[in-house]
């Protein structure tokens, strides 16, 4: 079936580092894939989406390029600042009408050190 | 902006109570979805729902019922409540088939605690 890897955690970095979580899918078809964010306390939150291979999403200073040759959707962004502090879930939605479900990864715990 | 709410953010039910989640959405969304959430094992899907009086299991749905008598209104139901059913339970709403997005978009949680 579908499924999600992310990368394990926690991450923890200094303010302005470079932040990569890894993502790698497996699906049948041509999924679309997701990155949500989850601050403390609250529900998730829609960070950034592509549709099909070569999209790149981008959102508040983060992006993440749709690689179907290797299956991967990494989350990057170049200079995180303390209030990045958060869980990061990858997801897929396989795409097929009808089916509208989506599959998460375990989520990545990133802090940011001032 | 789309809304999700949820009735409460902190609840705390013994053990054999009945328990209802109650969501609701405001974008006339078709689809709804509940999940909980444990640390380690991400987001598990409960129940879903594409339709009202439509209900469908998910990857997890023993324990729990659900119920959908309006499109904006999707409640989780917690027959007898057990310790192991403490957890976060996020609501989630979708477009639906018009559109063909998939977005879901999250409420922002109730954490159940049964003693």
């Amino acid at each position: 079936g579908d499924s999600v890897t992310q990368m394990e955690g926690p991450v923890t970095l200094s303010e302005e580092a470079f932040l990569t979580i890894n993502c790698t899918y497996t699906a049948t078809g041509y999924p679309s894939l997701f990155w949500y964010v989850q601050y403390p306390g609250e529900g998730l939150q829609l960070l950034l989406k592509a549709t099909k291979a070569d999209d790149k999403g981008s959102n508040k200073g983060f992006e993440a390029t749709y690689r179907k040759e290797t299956t991967s959707f990494h989350l990057e962004k170049g200079s995180v600042q303390v209030s990045d502090s958060a869980v990061y879930f990858c997801a897929l939605s396989r795409g097929l009408i009808g089916d509208y479900k989506l599959s998460f990864g375990a989520g990545t715990t990133v802090t940011v050190r001032a | 902006d789309v809304k999700v709410t949820q009735s409460s953010r902190y609840l705390v039910k013994r053990t054999g109570e009945k328990v209802f989640l109650e969501c609701v959405q405001d974008m006339d969304h078709e689809n709804m979805f509940w999940y909980r959430q444990d640390p380690g094992l991400g987001l598990r899907l409960i129940y879903f729902s594409y339709d009202v009086k439509m209900k469908e299991k998910g990857d997890i749905p023993e324990g729990y019922s659900v119920s959908r008598e309006k499109k904006e209104r999707f409640s989780l139901i917690l027959e007898s409540a057990s310790t192991n059913q403490t957890s976060m339970y996020l609501c989630a709403s979708s477009l639906g088939s018009q559109g063909r997005l998939y977005e879901q978009y999250f409420g922002p949680g109730t954490r159940l605690t049964v003693t």
